[in-house]
């Protein structure tokens, strides 16, 4: 149980463009999820704090109108990319938490890659 | 503020020979204490987790790790190592009354046949 899941795995576009990237949770009903972006052998940091139906809460420096996230239901959130530019080129994980856990459960990952 | 250290950034293990990879943190009250595990390439898997009871916690893959409020450490072991065992771990800590985790800065398994 606790499946998440993130689509694409990994995706390479064209500076300007916007990438779109999907969590869902798979088996459970997530209270919160959660996005990261991880750079070479560094830790992860959190970017934005998403609950189903409110906007998002981002972590300072993290550009709101840059990263858009949308939560739709309680077992997908979105994050997209606006205007990429190669600076953004890095390793994006959600997480989905649940209120019966107190736990947070990882998806695969997605890597952005922008020429 | 809460925070949390993983002292050692690359450890070197033979295959079969003992691990601990170790953890610290840094909060006022019982912290819900976590490890993760990532492979290259990969999401982060749960290992395992303490809340509260037994201070030392079973998790997957034959890990276990002991939660020491007096040293505020939670140090991962595991008795033997496996080949597939090298990935980066990653200590991290949360509260009864936030969803947020901190994470430590990880550290990087390697593994000798």
């Amino acid at each position: 149980g606790a499946v998440v899941s993130q689509h694409p795995s990994w995706v390479i576009c064209k500076s300007g463009t916007s990438v779109k990237i999907e969590c869902r949770s798979l088996d459970f009903q997530a209270t919160t999820m959660f996005w990261y972006r991880q750079f070479p052998k560094q830790s992860l940091m959190l970017m934005a704090t998403s609950n189903e139906g409110s906007k998002a809460t981002y972590e300072q420096g993290v550009e709101k109108d840059k990263f858009l996230i949308n939560h739709a239901s309680l077992t997908l959130s979105t994050l997209t990319v606006t205007s990429a530019h190669p600076e953004d080129s890095s390793f994006y994980i959600c997480s989905a938490w649940t209120s019966g856990t107190e736990t947070q459960y990882f998806g695969p990952g997605t890597r952005l890659l922008v020429l | 503020a809460q925070s949390v250290t993983q002292p050692d950034i690359h450890i070197t293990v033979s295959e079969g020979a003992s691990l601990e990879l170790r953890c610290n943190y840094s909060y006022g009250a019982t912290p819900y204490l976590f490890w993760y595990v990532q492979s290259p390439g990969q999401g982060l898997q749960l290992l395992l987790k303490y809340f509260s009871g037994d201070t030392l916690v079973q998790g997957i893959k034959g890990f276990e790790a002991e939660f020491k409020r007096s040293q505020s450490s939670f140090n991962l072991r595991k008795p033997s190592v496996h080949w597939s065992d090298a990935a980066e771990y990653f200590c991290a800590v949360g509260t009864f009354n936030t969803d947020k985790l901190i994470f430590g800065t990880g550290t990087r398994l390697q593994v000798f046949p």
